[in-house]
């Protein structure tokens, strides 16, 4: 099936330095998300992408479709106790056929901020 | 996460019993989802329904596992006969329609311990 792979797998970073992850995998999506999920929670959506290439931004969070159709880069700048977490990438898988949204999730890159 | 309800948020049950795992979908929604979690990994995408009907089960096991989205009440997930290996955090998602351009939204989960 396929496959999103995420890196870096965690990051410690001090308080107000910008954090970039990214997210690949070997088949094209046609659709990229992002996802933040805080300890005992669901997914929350931060990001969606539908354009190879497209960039776009929702407060300090700004992620890039990749041109390839086989990346996705999510920065966040500035970051706070809050941003603390783990993000998941995630995309419909292209084989559960045509309308469908069975998603695939990566591993998630786990967030600390150091205050 | 407001919107997606899932009841109960903790759920244990000893090897052997049935395990019943509930899912309201946001007010208008009529596409749900279920994945399951395990610790470290990213979510994995089990059966997707509409009301009164299953559209996508691949990534349910086909023995002990079903589910349901009735005309009238929430979705359930249903484990029979559980395992250890069915300990997991499963979440519902939902989505007013079907298409890349509808989002899923996730529920907080339910976190099932098995002894």
């Amino acid at each position: 099936g396929q496959q999103l792979n995420q890196s870096p797998q965690s990051m410690f970073i001090q308080e107000g330095e910008d954090v970039s992850m990214n997210c690949t995998s070997s088949s094209i999506f046609n659709t990229w998300l992002w996802y933040k999920q805080d300890p005992g929670e669901g997914p929350v959506l931060l990001i969606a992408l539908y354009k190879a290439g497209e960039l776009t931004s929702n407060g300090r969070l700004t992620a890039q479709f990749g041109i390839t159709r086989k990346d996705s880069f999510l920065n966040i700048s500035a970051s706070i106790p809050s941003d603390v977490g783990i993000y998941f990438c995630a995309g419909p898988s292209s084989y559960s056929g045509a309308g469908s949204y069975q998603l695939t999730f990566g591993k998630g890159t786990k967030l600390s901020v150091i205050p | 996460n407001a919107g997606v309800m899932q009841n109960p948020r903790h759920l244990v049950r000893r090897r052997g019993q049935e395990a019943r795992l509930r899912c309201s979908p946001m007010k208008g929604h009529s596409h749900v989802y279920w994945y399951r979690q395990l610790p470290e990994e990213g979510l994995k995408f089990m059966v997707y329904l509409q009301k009164e009907n299953i559209i996508d089960e691949s990534g349910m096991p086909k023995e002990r596992f079903s589910a349901e989205f009735p005309k009238e009440g929430p979705s359930i997930l249903r484990i029979q006969q559980v395992v250890r290996g069915d300990s997991a955090a499963y979440f519902c998602a939902s989505s007013p329609n079907r298409g890349v351009d509808q989002p899923q939204h996730f529920g907080d989960g339910t976190r099932l311990s098995i002894l």
